[in-house]
């Protein structure tokens, strides 16, 4: 099956500027996440959603950034203003349901530099 | 919230050796705890899992070990190649792999010819 797709690959803005990211997860998937890694760390979640509705926005830093699922299946993240300390891996993962132990899949990733 | 550890941060060992990653874990809720693999430039992905209700599971080369009273667990890699050679992440989650997971800060392991 094809696996979760992520665009743009890599994207380098100056700070203060807007950027968006686009996610496709796995068809069928109900859950769907987004992570910013930071070089060196662990992922860390930014906002989760359950089909359209977001399910887990706390660590997602709403001044700035926010993300939508419309139509329950692709995904926006935006940043608006973008700061330096946002440079930064952001992953797009999806899992079958929210619940049963689904294993997360998680998409390429787009490299976000902020200079 | 959650607060996941991860030992040691760098670990290198020689071809066949094994390895051994550690995870200590701050929330008793937590019942679902994966370990992902991060190839330089790549997605991670799931390599192994285990749920609360079991105490070690197994798969080829590697396993895993929970502790639940001491809130720890761990990832052992038996005849190491260098093909394991990457960032190996542990993870924990309340209500199973589709609630949100809480990542350690990762352990790069390098295996030597």
């Amino acid at each position: 099956e094809a696996g979760v797709a992520q665009s743009p690959r890599y994207k380098i803005i100056e700070k203060r500027q807007s950027v968006a990211f686009w996610c496709n997860p796995i068809s069928g998937h109900a859950t769907l996440y987004w992570y910013q890694q930071i070089l060196g760390q662990g992922p860390k979640l930014l906002i989760q959603f359950q089909n359209n509705g977001v399910v887990d926005d706390s660590q997602l830093p709403k001044d700035r950034f926010s993300a939508e699922r419309l139509k329950g299946v692709d995904s926006t993240l935006k940043i608006q203003p973008a700061k330096l300390e946002d440079s930064a891996v952001y992953l797009c993962a999806s899992s079958l349901k929210r619940r049963n132990y689904n294993e997360q899949f998680f998409g390429p990733g787009t490299r976000l530099t902020v200079l | 919230g959650e607060n996941v550890e991860q030992h040691p941060s760098t670990l290198s060992v020689q071809e066949g050796d094994s390895a051994v990653i550690k995870c200590t874990y701050s929330d008793s809720a937590s019942n679902y705890f994966p370990w992902y693999k991060q190839e330089l430039g790549k997605r991670p992905q799931l390599i192994i899992d285990i749920r609360s209700n079991v105490g070690e599971k197994k798969d080829q080369r590697i396993a895993v070990t929970l502790n639940k009273t001491a809130k720890h667990f761990s990832l052992h890699i038996t005849e190491t190649q260098p093909e394991d050679s990457a960032v190996y992440f542990c993870a924990a989650s309340r209500g199973g792999g589709g609630n949100k997971l809480t990542f350690g800060t990762g352990t790069q392991l390098k295996v030597e010819l």
